[in-house]
C-alpha cells in the first residue's frame, strides 16, 4: 500500500537488548525524521534525514542509532534499551525540505521491562 | 528544547462552539504549521501558513500568524464531536530541514 508504514505497532522488549524499529515510505520523499512522544513532552525530534546516507541528530538522540541507505528506508535502533526509551515513536516524511506537510506513520508504541 | 508552546493545555467545549488555540515559538520561522492527533494514531497536517502571510482558511479552520510577537492561533468554527483530538503547532528548525513540535492541545468538544 502507499504511504509510509512503521513495524512493529507494538513491541515489548528487555532492558540492555538491541531492539530495532522500522519505517518505510512509497513517496520518495527526500526527508524522513523519528520523534518520541511522551506524556508531559508532546513529540521530540531523535534523528532526521535529508537524503539517503545523510542524517542528522535532533533534540534527543543519545541510545538511537539511525542509517539511510534506500531513500525509502530509514530504521531506527536502540542499542542497548533502556526503561527510560518506553515511548511511542513516530516515522513522518516530507517531500522536500520543512516548507512542506509532513506525513507520519501510526507509530510503534515499544515498552522496555 | 521546545520551539512552541501551545495554549491552553486543554480545553473543553460544546458542540457548535468555537475553538481557540494558540501558539507561541521563540525563534525566526520560515512557516508553521498545525496537526492534529486523534487517540492512538499519527499526526496529520492540517494547514501551513508562511511567514510572509497574516492568515489562512481552510473549511472550519482560521489559522493566524503574527511574527511580530512570535504567535499563531489555530480557530475551529462550529466544533463537532469528531475533532476531539489533540492538536500540535510546528515551526522549522532554523537550518529548515525538520519540524519541531509544541506539547499540544487536547480539545474535547461534546455533544
Amino acid at each position: 500500500d502507499a504511504g509510509i508504514t512503521q513495524s512493529p505497532r507494538y513491541k515489548i522488549t528487555e532492558t540492555g537488548r538491541q531492539v530495532t524499529l522500522m519505517c518505510h515510505q512509497t513517496w520518495s520523499h527526500s526527508y524522513m525524521f523519528w520523534y518520541r512522544q511522551d506524556l508531559g513532552h508532546g513529540l521530540r525530534l531523535i534523528y532526521y534525514s535529508a537524503a539517503a546516507d545523510i542524517t542528522d541528530k535532533g533534540e534527543v538522540p543519545d541510545g538511537y542509532v539511525v542509517s539511510r541507505s534506500k531513500t525509502e528506508n530509514f530504521p531506527l535502533t536502540l542499542e542497548s534499551a533502556t526503561r527510560s526509551q518506553t515511548s511511542v515513536y513516530f516515522c513522518a516524511s516530507s517531500l522536500t525540505d520543512m516548507n512542506t506537510e509532513a506525513f507520519f506513520g501510526q507509530g510503534t508504541r515499544l515498552t522496555v521491562v | 528544547s521546545q520551539q512552541g508552546e501551545e495554549d491552553p493545555q486543554a480545553l473543553s467545549i460544546q458542540e457548535g462552539e468555537n475553538a481557540t488555540m494558540n501558539c507561541s515559538y521563540k525563534t525566526s520561522i520560515n512557516n508553521l504549521q498545525w496537526y492534529r492527533q486523534n487517540s492512538g494514531r499519527g499526526l496529520v497536517h492540517l494547514i501551513l501558513i508562511r511567514s510572509n502571510e497574516r492568515e489562512k482558511h481552510s473549511g472550519r479552520l482560521r489559522v493566524t500568524l503574527d511574527t511580530s510577537k512570535k504567535s499563531s492561533s489555530l480557530l475551529i468554527t462550529a466544533s463537532r464531536a469528531a475533532d476531539t483530538a489533540s492538536y500540535f503547532c510546528a515551526t522549522d528548525n532554523q537550518a529548515g530541514t525538520a519540524l519541531i513540535f509544541g506539547k499540544g492541545t487536547t480539545l474535547s468538544v461534546s455533544s
